[in-house]
């Protein structure tokens, strides 16, 4: 198993949608959690922290679940700018594991 | 601003040759890493660094080995370059929270490394 999982995708959205990404982990000794954004051939960039509380930032909105070992992403009125994959990544002590990513295209 | 450079963007070389590949950050952080990004296989991490000096394996250290002199430069180096070596090379650096945690990481614009 993954450390960290996330579907591929790829999502297709309509501009204005609202989408969903979900990020299971298996070490249940995480300590934190976020996710970053990656445009295509370029570097991945923070995009938030993810608290237990759960967090927003404008139209995005992170989720955190320890109990079933998993994160969420919200994406509310999609934007033609959010086009992107989408990683989750999770802490482990001094390093950080990745998820492979999901994929988001919104169209017009 | 945090700011990690990279040497180079895309560089090409023949199997058997030897590559390094230079990173160095500029926030005086403690930890950088070394990952390789494949499709459908995410981010691999190769190497990462406490410190000066220090160093510790990451998943796929087999065919590379890092150097970490000075605490902004972190470079990578294939010994023998090899055409499964093809990828595109990310470093990355953080601070270093204490207590066994890193703060997030801030990565360079990565090196695409083609291997004929």
């Amino acid at each position: 198993r993954k450390e960290v999982e996330q579907d591929p995708g790829p999502f297709n959205v309509p501009e204005g949608a609202t989408v969903a990404f979900n990020c299971t982990y298996s070490n249940s000794a995480s300590q934190s959690f976020f996710w970053y954004r990656q445009d295509c051939r370029k570097e991945p960039k923070l995009l938030m922290s993810v608290y237990s509380s759960g967090n927003e930032d404008g139209r995005f909105t992170a989720q955190l679940n320890r109990a079933s070992q998993y994160i969420s992403l919200l994406i509310r009125d999609s934007k033609l700018s959010d086009s992107a994959t989408y990683l989750c990544v999770v802490n482990l002590g001094n390093d950080m594991r990745f998820g492979a990513g999901t994929r988001l295209t919104v169209k017009p | 601003d945090v700011k990690v450079t990279q040497s180079s963007r895309y560089l090409v070389k023949r199997t058997g040759e030897k590559v390094f590949l230079e990173c160095v950050q500029d926030m005086d952080h403690e930890n950088m890493f070394w990952y390789r990004q494949d499709p459908g296989l995410g981010l691999r991490l190769i190497y990462f660094s406490y410190d000066v000096k220090m160093k510790e394996k990451g998943d796929i250290p087999e065919g590379y080995s890092v150097s970490r002199e000075k605490k902004e430069r972190f470079s990578l180096i294939l010994e023998s370059a090899s055409t499964n070596q093809t990828s595109m090379y990310l470093c990355a650096s953080s601070y270093n929270l204490g207590g066994g945690r890193t703060d997030t990481q801030y990565f360079g614009p990565g090196t695409r490394l083609t291997v004929l």
